[in-house]
């Protein structure tokens, strides 16, 4: 079965432009979670999907923002680019949605100039 | 809320030495408790998780982790420790809403 998959795998923008990312889930998974990773902030929840409905919310602008299609595709979207959002974006997806093992994509990379 | 908290930053062991990385977490229910491993450059790799049940769990690349209620912690282990394993573990407590906390992650290093 195959993996988590996010498109694309590095990205390159400048100040104040937007930038869409794209996760695919394991096939099955109903459920897409989003991770911002940078070296000074680590880890940080941004937002869960389940059926094509945001389910839960971490502490960000509201510059991020998702949706989730109804093949369980998701894409998450920020709006006017600041320096500070240069980190890795993660992707996981699980089976369900409480309580599940959630699978981790290998991220886009996203560098803002 | 939850949260997580991995103490060492970064460890340092010879190839073959026995591992343990710790892992304290804070969580008010019955947490779900995870290790993830990543290379550089590469996304999380799911090694373990306790959900219930016993307390000691095996995963994958011959890890173990013990969940002790009593101290809060969730600790990682393996017994001989190979050049390969050398990249950056989390720590991670789920909750009922699959709100995922990560502790800040411990790099390890290999020594030949």
């Amino acid at each position: 079965k195959a993996g988590v998959t996010q498109t694309p795998r590095y990205l390159i923008k400048t100040r104040g432009q937007q930038v869409t990312l794209s996760c695919s889930p394991i096939s099955g998974h109903r459920s897409v979670s989003w991770y911002q990773q940078t070296p000074g902030q680590g880890l940080q929840f941004l937002f869960e999907y389940f059926s094509e409905t945001q389910r839960n919310k971490g502490n960000f602008p509201g510059r991020f923002s998702g949706r989730q299609f109804s093949n369980s595709r998701s894409e998450m979207n920020v709006s006017t680019l600041e320096l500070g959002d240069s980190a890795l974006y993660l992707c996981a997806s699980s089976l369900l949605g409480q309580k599940q093992t959630q699978y981790f994509g290998p991220g886009t990379r996203l560098l803002v100039l | 809320a939850q949260s997580v908290t991995q103490p060492d930053i970064h460890i340092t062991v010879s190839e073959g030495a026995s591992l343990e990385l710790r892992c304290n977490y804070s969580y008010g229910a019955t947490p779900y408790l995870f290790w993830y491993v990543q290379s550089p450059g590469q996304g999380l790799q799911l090694l373990l998780k306790y959900f219930s049940g016993d307390t000691l769990v095996q995963g994958i690349k011959g890890f173990e982790a013990e969940f002790k209620r009593s101290q809060s912690s969730f600790n990682l282990r393996k017994p001989s420790v190979h050049w390969s394993d050398a990249a950056e573990y989390f720590c991670a407590v789920g909750a009922e809403n699959n709100d995922m906390r990560f502790g800040a992650g411990t790099r390890l290093t290999v020594k030949p």
